[in-house]
């Protein structure tokens, strides 16, 4: 079954620093992957996406990811974190393919807590 | 327009009333979701629709109801809840996937109705 883990219940990283958050990822076949963001009492906003291609993926906001297949990480970065990037992220993997909808299998969530 | 808009906010329900969640997009996304996520946990799949179609029932229980009237609305329909089903309830569409899967969409979020049944 497909799975991803996200090792960091919280990051705490000072305003205008590189930010990292991991995740790492278990698939049969190609991995399709995502990161989304979700601030309070909101609903999930998409950031990035690797499907095939480059192992840096660009995204919303300036954040990116690195894909590494022998690491089976999917990492998302920023190289100067904001205050208001303060928010849970979610990574997440494609379960089902073939079927023509997206059925996504969410991580733990990362909460990022940026200090100014 | 890239607004997926959900209604009610806040709702708040007893365990034998009869209430609905409404859902709707303006993007001619023909896939629809309904996710259930409680507090600090990721969101869980409960229904999709493909095509105004039911395509996965996430083995929900009979009292959550999903509706799909249109390619623009989607419900889910509450009856006889229990107060373990208090959560956020999200709607999310996007487009639907190739079989072949050489291309894969994002979905769109909606902000949720936080549900609570006393």
């Amino acid at each position: 079954a497909q799975s991803v883990a996200q090792p960091e219940d919280q990051v705490n990283v000072a305003e205008g620093n590189p930010l990292t958050v991991k995740c790492t990822y278990s698939v049969s076949g190609n991995p399709y992957l995502f990161w989304y963001v979700q601030y309070p009492n909101r609903g999930l906003q998409f950031l990035l996406k690797y499907i095939t291609g480059d192992n840096l993926v660009k995204g919303s906001y300036g954040f990116e990811a690195e894909f590494n297949k022998s690491q089976t990480s999917f990492h998302l970065k920023k190289p100067s974190a904001l205050v208001s990037d303060s928010a849970l992220y979610f990574c997440a993997v494609r379960a089902a393919a073939g079927t023509g909808f997206q059925k996504l299998v969410f991580g733990t969530g990362t909460r990022l807590l940026v200090s100014p | 327009d890239t607004e997926v808009t959900q209604t009610p906010k806040h709702l708040v329900m007893g365990m034998t009333n009869k209430k609905s969640l409404k859902c709707e997009q303006h993007m001619g996304h023909r896939a629809m979701y309904w996710y259930k996520q409680k507090a600090k946990k990721p969101p869980e799949l409960m229904f999709v629709y493909s095509y105004e179609k039911l395509s996965i029932n996430e083995s929900v229980p009979s009292r959550f109801s999903p509706e799909c009237p249109n390619s623009s609305l989607l419900n889910l329909h509450l009856h006889a809840l229990q107060p373990e089903d208090s959560a956020l309830y999200l709607c999310a569409s996007s487009q639907v996937m190739p079989r072949d899967d050489s291309l894969d969409y994002e979905q769109y979020f909606g902000p949720g109705t936080r549900l609570t049944v006393t």
